[in-house]
């Protein structure tokens, strides 16, 4: 079965710093991951997608197969990153995703 | 403004009522879902349809109900039979069911059984 595991409910840095949020999976496949992102007050909204290989707000996440990991990763973080962060897996046809429970992500200025 | 519509924003019900949340898109998505959320979990699919008048069970369908009579509508009824009803709801839509189509969401509606 798909898992996707997000092992920090909880992140707090201060502006300027590095920030990582983790993201393990376990997938019997090659599925397509994504981190969705959740602002205060707004709804829940596409961040990035691994298969893009871009880079959205500063933020970068490299798909690890061989740790099967994607974590999302900012050099310095600003006080308007403060959100929740959501990893999702996809499978190829797309009818099964898989959300991690979430980490809270808390810039302090 | 194209968007999705999720309402009410809070919902209460006592136990062994059936209650019916409504969620519409005009974003002209053929894929719509519905998740549930709860405390320290992550989100979990409920049902989703690809297409108008189809729609199959997601992993926890037990209690819940949904019907996709219109491209725009996919409202999902809470049973009494559903034993922890109690949770945020969450409906979206994507353009095509598939890992090309973003997700969109609706603002989620809280329901609160008791």
């Amino acid at each position: 079965a798909q898992r996707v595991t997000q092992p920090e409910k909880l992140l707090s840095v201060f502006k300027g710093a590095p920030v990582e949020l983790k993201c393990n999976y376990s997938y019997s496949g090659s599925p397509e991951l994504f981190w969705y992102v959740q602002y205060s007050r707004q709804r829940l909204q596409l961040l990035l997608r691994h298969i893009s290989r871009e880079s959205i707000k500063g933020f970068t996440a490299d798909l690890n197969k061989g740790e099967t990991s994607f974590h999302l990763k900012k050099p310095f973080a600003q006080e308007e990153d403060s959100a929740m962060y959501y990893c999702l897996t996809v499978n190829n046809a797309g009818n099964m995703l898989t959300f991690g429970g979430g980490t809270r992500l808390m810039v302090k200025p | 403004d194209g968007g999705i519509t999720q309402s009410p924003k809070y919902l209460f019900r006592k136990e062994g009522q059936n209650v019916t949340l409504s969620c519409e898109q005009n974003l002209n998505h053929d894929a719509m879902y519905w998740y549930r959320q709860d405390p320290g979990q992550g989100l979990r699919l409920i049902y989703y349809s690809q297409i108008v008048n189809d729609f199959q069970k997601g992993d926890i369908a037990e209690g819940y109900s949904v019907s996709r009579e219109k491209k725009e509508s996919f409202p999902l009824t809470v049973t009494s039979a559903q034993k922890n009803p109690t949770a945020f709801y969450l409906c979206a839509s994507s353009r095509l069911l598939g890992v090309d189509s973003p997700l969109h969401f609706g603002n989620g509606t809280r329901l609160t059984v008791t």
